[in-house]
C-alpha cells in the first residue's frame, strides 16, 4: 500500500495564479484533511471531509476550495494564490467515521508551495 | 477555542540524559495523539491516548496522558541521537472526523 500520497511534491507560483493540488489514499479510509504547516505555527486546518461528497471548513479556509472527487480523492485548490499561501500542504486520512473510536491521522509527504 | 500548548518548543539535550515533553490544552477531552516529523519529512504517528491515565511505550519513549489537569507528556529516556526530530500533540475533541488541533511542535536535538 502506497498509503496516502500528494502531488506535486513542490511548486512555484506566481501572485495570482491557479493550482490544484491532488491527494489520493489507499487505505480505505472515510475522512481526509487538508492543513498547512508554517515555521513556529504547528499545523492548521484547511478543509476536511467526513465522507464521500461532504467538506467542511477548518480553521484557515479562506483562499481555497477542494473537491473530494470519490472515496479515495482529495483536492485542495488555489484560484488565485496569494505570497500569504507559500506553506507546506499536507493531506491526510483516518478511519472516522466508523471503524474505530478515535481520529489517529495518517499523513502525506507535502507540497511544498512558494508564491512569488 | 482549543488551545493546545507544548513546552519546551526548543530543546537541546546531551545523549544519555532524560527529559519531558509537555502539552497542555484547554478544553476537556480524552483523545490525544503525538507525532514525530523529521526534516522535510512528513508526520508520523507516535501514540494515541485515549483515557485518563493511559500510558504508552515504545523504545526510550513514553506518553501519557491526565484527562483532568488536560496534560499530556512525552517522556524521553536516556535520549540517542536519532530521537532529534519535532514532536507534536494534537487533540480531538470533535467526537467525529473533525480536524485535530495541534501544539506548535517540540523541536528535540539530541548532542552526542
Amino acid at each position: 500500500n502506497a498509503g496516502v500520497t500528494q502531488t506535486p511534491k513542490f511548486q512555484v507560483l506566481k501572485t495570482g495564479q491557479s493550482m490544484t493540488l491532488q491527494c489520493a489514499q489507499d487505505m480505505n479510509h472515510n475522512s481526509m484533511y487538508w492543513y498547512r504547516q508554517d515555521p513556529g505555527m504547528g499545523l492548521r486546518l484547511i478543509y476536511y471531509s467526513a465522507s464521500e461528497g461532504t467538506t467542511d471548513k477548518g480553521e484557515v479556509p479562506n483562499g481555497y476550495n477542494v473537491s473530494r472527487l470519490n472515496k479515495r480523492e482529495f483536492s485542495l485548490r488555489l484560484e488565485s494564490a496569494a505570497p500569504s499561501q507559500t506553506s507546506v500542504y499536507f493531506c491526510a486520512s483516518s478511519f472516522l467515521p466508523g471503524r474505530g473510536i478515535y481520529n489517529e491521522q495518517f499523513f502525506g509527504p507535502g507540497t511544498r508551495l512558494t508564491v512569488l | 477555542e482549543l488551545k493546545v500548548e507544548q513546552n519546551p518548543l526548543f530543546l537541546s539535550m546531551q545523549e544519555g540524559k532524560n527529559y519531558t515533553i509537555y502539552c497542555n490544552y484547554s478544553t476537556t477531552s480524552d483523545r490525544l495523539y503525538w507525532y514525530r516529523q523529521d526534516p522535510g519529512k512528513s508526520l508520523e504517528s507516535l501514540f494515541v491516548l485515549l483515557s485518563n491515565g493511559a500510558v504508552k511505550q515504545e523504545g526510550r519513549l513514553m506518553a501519557s496522558l491526565d484527562t483532568k489537569a488536560r496534560l499530556s507528556t512525552l517522556h524521553i529516556t536516556a535520549a540517542v541521537h536519532d530521537l532529534s526530530a519535532t514532536y507534536f500533540c494534537a487533540v480531538d475533541i470533535g467526537g467525529g472526523a473533525d480536524g485535530l488541533t495541534f501544539g506548535k511542535g517540540t523541536h528535540l536535538i539530541i548532542q552526542p
